[in-house]
């Protein structure tokens, strides 16, 4: 079957560093994809991982371990437009080309 | 700037009443999405398009059908909407790392 687990929901503070986990059992793994949605808007890439190990991009870093099926969001110097919705998915096998599996998101409110 | 474009943002529909969403891309991506996305639920996948090899999601119910007459622009069709149907529409394209690239998204109401 195909699981993915976030967290619902966390709550920081402006200035501080968050961390938001992901863990996932799928059928095939690719790689992993983190994306920021903002309400009522469409989603949008942050960072992909293939391999173990982190990738820092900015106040953004993504880490990633095959082995446990576990992934983590890091986001350091919070702001306040970082209030959002953050979305762990797999890439998945999908035939001629591959396919998405979303988590259902969690919900980062920043507090001044 | 190369972009996914939806049209339109919103779009109110009747029970029953055929509807027509649109999605255009000038990145010139081979792939094209369409997913559904409920409030606070992970977007969920309804098909895709490699070129014009059109493939379906086995869930994805009768009443939705889709068209890409070429490679910029793809079109989600409901015949019957439902008010169960009343949820955010998302178009995306592939990039080359896979990434997907997602237009604004149309929010459908039914009435």
């Amino acid at each position: 079957g195909q699981n993915i687990d976030q967290p619902t929901e966390m709550t920081a503070t402006e200035g501080a560093i968050v961390q938001i986990n992901c863990t996932y059992q799928t059928s095939g793994f690719n790689g992993l994809f983190w994306y920021q949605q903002h309400a009522g808007e469409a989603p949008t890439f942050l960072s992909y991982n293939v391999l173990d190990g982190l990738e820092e991009k900015g106040r953004f870093s993504s880490f990633l371990s095959r082995s446990k099926g576990y992934s983590y969001l890091l986001l350091k110097e919070l702001q306040m437009k970082d209030s959002a919705s953050y979305l762990c998915a797999v890439e998945g096998y999908g035939g001629a080309t591959n396919k998405l599996i979303f988590g259902t998101g969690t919900l980062l409110a920043v507090q001044p | 700037d190369a972009m996914v474009i939806q049209n339109p943002r919103y779009q109110v529909t009747q029970f029953g009443k055929p509807v027509t969403l649109s999605c255009s891309q000038t990145l010139n991506h081979n792939v094209m999405y369409w997913y559904q996305q409920k409030s606070s639920q992970a977007p969920k996948l309804l098909f895709h398009y490699y070129d014009k090899d059109f493939n379906n999601e086995a869930d994805t119910p009768d009443n939705f059908q889709s068209r890409r007459p070429n490679t910029s622009f793809c079109f989600l069709d409901i015949r019957s909407p439902g008010l169960g149907d009343a949820a955010m529409y998302l178009c995306a394209t592939q990039g080359r790392i896979n990434e997907q690239f997602f237009g604004p998204g149309t929010r459908l109401t039914v009435l």
